[in-house]
């Protein structure tokens, strides 16, 4: 059981570069988050998914897109990298409201993007 | 909206004592959860503490325990015999019960002097 794994751990980027982040998670979760983390900002939700297929936006969406094509993985993509996007890329998972449990977010280690 | 502060950027703590972060927060609901995640030099946001909004009692973890005051919207972390391992950073956060999103804190950097 590894829980929530990032794919990769750092990533140097230029200006207008395009990559795919991917986050995994084996606990069977309906729930998928894209978290970034800022100096002095706390953790600020880019999107989010609550079910395979399904996908929203949460505080911070623009410049990102996601795809949730198989309930395990939740991919966050960046299609012009600006140096703005230099960040710390979280991603969490978590059991939905639905299914009875009101569950606490687990969360992945974590993604290093510097853009240059 | 609901809004999460942390009033301590940074908290220092001798080791074995015990040490309290604050957080404050702000919702209009009567039913909602509270947590404490702690973020190591690793980076990996790991939950301290959860508290639901419905229960009186505060919630302990070993170490960790909770001031929860709801009617002063304050919902403290206190860290008794502190330990090197606990420097980090620590996260108040928010979550609505009929929704999952999450609202963090700006967060409380935590040193453990030996």
């Amino acid at each position: 059981n590894a829980g929530v794994t990032q794919t990769p751990k750092f990533r140097v980027l230029k200006t207008g570069q395009s990559m795919t982040l991917l986050c995994a998670q084996d606990m069977n979760h309906e729930y998928m988050y894209w978290y970034r983390q800022d100096p002095g900002m706390g953790l600020r939700l880019i999107h989010y998914s609550v079910g395979e297929g399904t996908t929203a936006k949460g505080e911070v969406p623009d410049g990102y897109n996601v795809s949730r094509l198989k309930k395990q993985n939740f991919l966050l993509g960046l299609e012009s990298a600006a140096p703005s996007q230099t960040s710390v890329y979280f991603c969490a998972s978590s059991y939905s409201v639905r299914e009875g449990r009101q569950e606490t977010q687990y969360f992945g280690p974590g993604t290093r993007l510097l853009v240059l | 909206a609901q809004t999460v502060t942390q009033s301590q950027p940074e908290m220092s703590v001798q080791e074995a004592e015990t040490v309290t972060l604050s957080c404050t927060y702000d919702t209009s609901e009567s039913d909602y959860y509270l947590f404490w995640y702690k973020q190591p030099p690793s980076r990996q946001m790991i939950l301290v503490i959860r508290q639901e909004a419905y229960k009186q009692q505060n919630a302990t973890e070993n170490r960790f325990s909770v001031n929860f005051q709801k009617a002063a919207k304050s919902f403290s972390l206190k860290i008794s015999d502190s330990q090197l391992g606990d420097a980090a950073m620590y996260f108040c956060a928010y979550r609505k019960t009929s929704y999952d999103k999450v609202i963090f804190g700006p967060g409380t950097s935590l040193s453990v002097i030996p």
